[in-house]
């Protein structure tokens, strides 16, 4: 059965120490890797897609990596305002051509000043 | 990147009502459009897929009576919750899909800020 975890379930850092977010997923094929951030009360806002094993992207302080079991969202010298719920989505090859998306529970984020 | 807008934010309706919740795609044309509903604390449970001009595809346990889906233009999705009751409260996001630039890439999805109802 397809599916995606992430760890930890919730981090607490402070300003300026960086860490890694993770995300686990057994899939029969892997057409794409999500990650997204999500404010309390909002949408889930776009980060970064990954699609193959050895892929990197970069945003501000954050960057993703992408191996053929997992992805890690890393957080380089995280302020108060990456504070949020991080959430990794895949999709699979097998989802049809809906082809929705597999979601895992998320990361709370919080920051201290 | 891609906007997605969602109308109303927040309503407040007596059970029995039923509410409309729009979800537009801005800058883009998306032929599907999936929604959501998400719980406290919980991470988003998909309800439906919306392709244009046909009908939706709902998950599992989504009463398609009860969660009646329009997508009836390449920009617009309607979710309308009929007969609401208490326990639809809940926040419903919508997503819409970015075509693919490069052949066989996946499609990216974008949210709507998500609606608020609550049910009295």
């Amino acid at each position: 059965e397809d599916q995606v975890t992430q760890s930890p379930e919730a981090l607490r850092l402070q300003e300026g120490e960086s860490s890694s977010l993770n995300c686990s997923y057994t899939v029969s094929g892997l057409r794409g890797l999500f990650w997204y951030r999500q404010d309390p009360g909002k949408g889930p806002e776009f980060l970064f897609t990954l699609y193959s094993a050895g892929e990197e992207k970069e945003k501000e302080r954050l960057k993703a990596t992408l191996t053929k079991k997992e992805s890690f969202l890393h957080i380089t010298a995280p302020k108060p305002e990456d504070s949020a719920t991080y959430l990794c989505a895949v999709q699979a090859w097998n989802a049809g051509n809906n082809r929705k998306l597999i979601w895992g529970l998320g990361t709370s984020l919080a920051v201290n000043p | 990147g891609a906007v997605v807008s969602q109308h109303p934010s927040r309503v407040i309706c007596k059970s029995g009502t039923s509410v409309k919740i729009e979800c537009r795609s801005l800058d883009f044309q998306a032929t599907t459009m999936f929604w959501y509903r998400q719980f406290p604390k919980q991470s988003l449970m998909l309800m439906a897929t919306s392709n244009e001009g046909s009908k939706a595809t709902y998950e599992q346990g989504v009463e398609k009576d009860k969660f009646l889906i329009n997508h009836a233009s390449l920009t617009l999705s309607t979710l309308t919750v009929t007969s609401a009751h208490p326990e639809d409260s809940s926040f419903y996001i919508c997503s819409a899909r970015d075509p693919p630039r490069t052949s066989g890439r996946s499609y990216e999805q974008y949210f709507g800020p998500g609606t608020r109802l609550t049910v009295t």
